[in-house]
């Protein structure tokens, strides 16, 4: 079985240039998450997909950030127009809507540096 | 407001010694508990989780955490660490299962770095 995949792997863009970032979750898992660690900071909840719909963007930092999961499968989050403080490293994760499964699974993050 | 808190940037051990990895958290209610691992280049990987029941729980890898509700701690040990076993641990939190649902709040994480 595949795991959480995430493009690019690392990204390096000038502050005021747009970024979208890539996450395909494992087949079947209904539940997408997208976390943030800055600076070396704790990991932050940015927002979660059930399928296709939002179910919580509470943690979006402002709306230069945008995420979108059309058709329930890949989800993009994009950065329009990148700041400095948006350096850091962006994970996905997904996880079945399945009751009792509790384990969120990774991706290995995208590394994005704005300069 | 929710959080948790790892004291150490980094935990140094020497091979064949046992570790123990911090870990104290502030939430209101009854906590799901994790503890995940990334090492170099690679995404988190889930080691244990602390639902209900036992208070000792076992995972991954060797790895064993204890919740503690008096003290509000989840710490992560092993009784004898391995070269293999430094890597970055992050210490999570959730806020509740509802509806297949389960948002994490982490800890800024701590390096575990185990000497030969």
């Amino acid at each position: 079985e595949a795991g959480v995949t995430q493009f690019p792997s690392h990204s390096v863009i000038e502050k005021g240039q747009t970024v979208t970032l890539r996450c395909d979750p494992i087949s079947g898992h209904d539940n997408l998450y997208w976390y943030r660690r800055v600076m070396g900071k704790e990991i932050k909840f940015l927002l979660h997909f059930v399928k296709e719909s939002k179910q919580d963007e509470s943690g979006m930092p402002n709306n230069r950030f945008l995420a979108e999961r059309t058709g329930g499968t890949y989800s993009t989050l994009k950065v329009q127009p990148a700041e400095l403080e948006d350096s850091g490293v962006y994970f996905c994760a997904s996880s079945s809507l399945l009751a009792g499964n509790y384990e969120q699974y990774f991706g290995p993050g995208t590394r994005l540096t704005v300069t | 407001a929710q959080s948790v808190a790892q004291p150490e940037d980094q935990v140094n051990v020497a091979e064949g010694n046992p570790l123990t990895v911090k870990c104290t958290y502030s939430v209101s209610g009854n906590p799901y508990l994790f503890w995940y691992v990334q090492y170099p280049n690679r995404g988190l990987q889930f080691l244990l989780k602390y639902i209900t029941g036992d208070n000792l729980v076992k995972g991954s890898y060797g790895f064993e955490a204890e919740f503690n509700k008096s003290q509000t701690s989840f710490h992560l040990k092993k009784p004898s660490a391995l070269v293999s076993d430094s890597a970055l641990y992050f210490c999570a939190v959730s806020l509740g299962f509802s509806g297949g649902y389960n948002k994490l709040i982490f800890g800024a994480g701590t390096r575990l770095a185990v000497h030969p």
